[in-house]
């Protein structure tokens, strides 16, 4: 069974602080997507990545898919309050593209 | 553009009472489509999932079922709801590897 863990578990920083989140699986996964949560909501995809090493931005996120594509890790410049969520990771098995796993996820919180 | 729809938002039924939840999607034709449920903040379960009409794949056993009549159309059912039937229930499609589209959830609360 692949899974996919995500550290920290929670993370509560000051606006203005940078931070990395992780992802690590013992698994390759064909592609990594990583979502932004709010409460009450439904995920929304921020980034997918699918070459082993990719570096993409978007704004102040930076993601980045590990060489052996088992791992991602997700870092944010100058964090703001809009940045609060669930940040979840979630990859797709080497064999489908149609079914990923999601990881449980880790939960920010930037204070004003 | 494509977009999905699911509803109720909230929900609240006794135990043993029946259940439907609808999805529907647009903009799009033959999309993959999904049910997931989350616990309180934290990671998605995955409990069905379909490639076309009338083709259902059941991830966990449980009191739920999924039917798909329609290609834009995902229901989830239950006969007599539970107390662990609880939770935060998410609709969402894709077309490939780009990622998932969620819908807005239903929060189902059985008393």
């Amino acid at each position: 069974t692949q899974l996919l863990e995500q550290s920290p578990q929670f993370l509560s920083i000051q606006e203005g602080e940078n931070l990395t989140v992780y992802c690590n699986s013992s698994s390759v996964f064909s592609s990594l997507q990583w979502y932004r949560q709010e409460p009450g909501e439904g995920p929304v995809l921020l980034v997918t990545v699918v070459t082993g090493g990719e570096v993409k931005k978007l704004k102040r996120l930076t993601f980045q898919f590990g060489d052996a594509r088992k791992d991602s890790s997700l870092h944010i410049t100058a964090a703001q309050p809009g940045d609060t969520g669930l940040y979840l990771c979630a990859g797709s098995p080497g064999t489908s593209y149609d079914k990923v796993i999601f990881g449980p996820g880790t939960s920010l919180s930037v204070i004003p | 553009s494509q977009t999905i729809h699911q509803w109720p938002a909230t929900l609240v039924q006794p135990v043993g009472s029946p259940l439907s939840l609808e999805c529907t999607v647009e903009g799009t034709s033959n999309p993959n489509l999904y049910w997931y449920r989350q616990a309180a903040g934290r990671g998605l379960q995955l409990l069905f999932y379909s490639v076309g009409i009338g083709q259902i794949s059941s991830e966990v056993p449980q009191n739920l079922s999924a039917s798909r009549p329609q290609d834009r159309q995902f229901i989830l059912s239950s006969k007599k709801l539970l107390l662990s039937d609880s939770g935060f229930y998410l609709c969402a499609w894709s077309m490939g590897t780009y990622g998932y589209t969620f819908g807005s959830g239903t929060r189902l609360t059985v008393v």
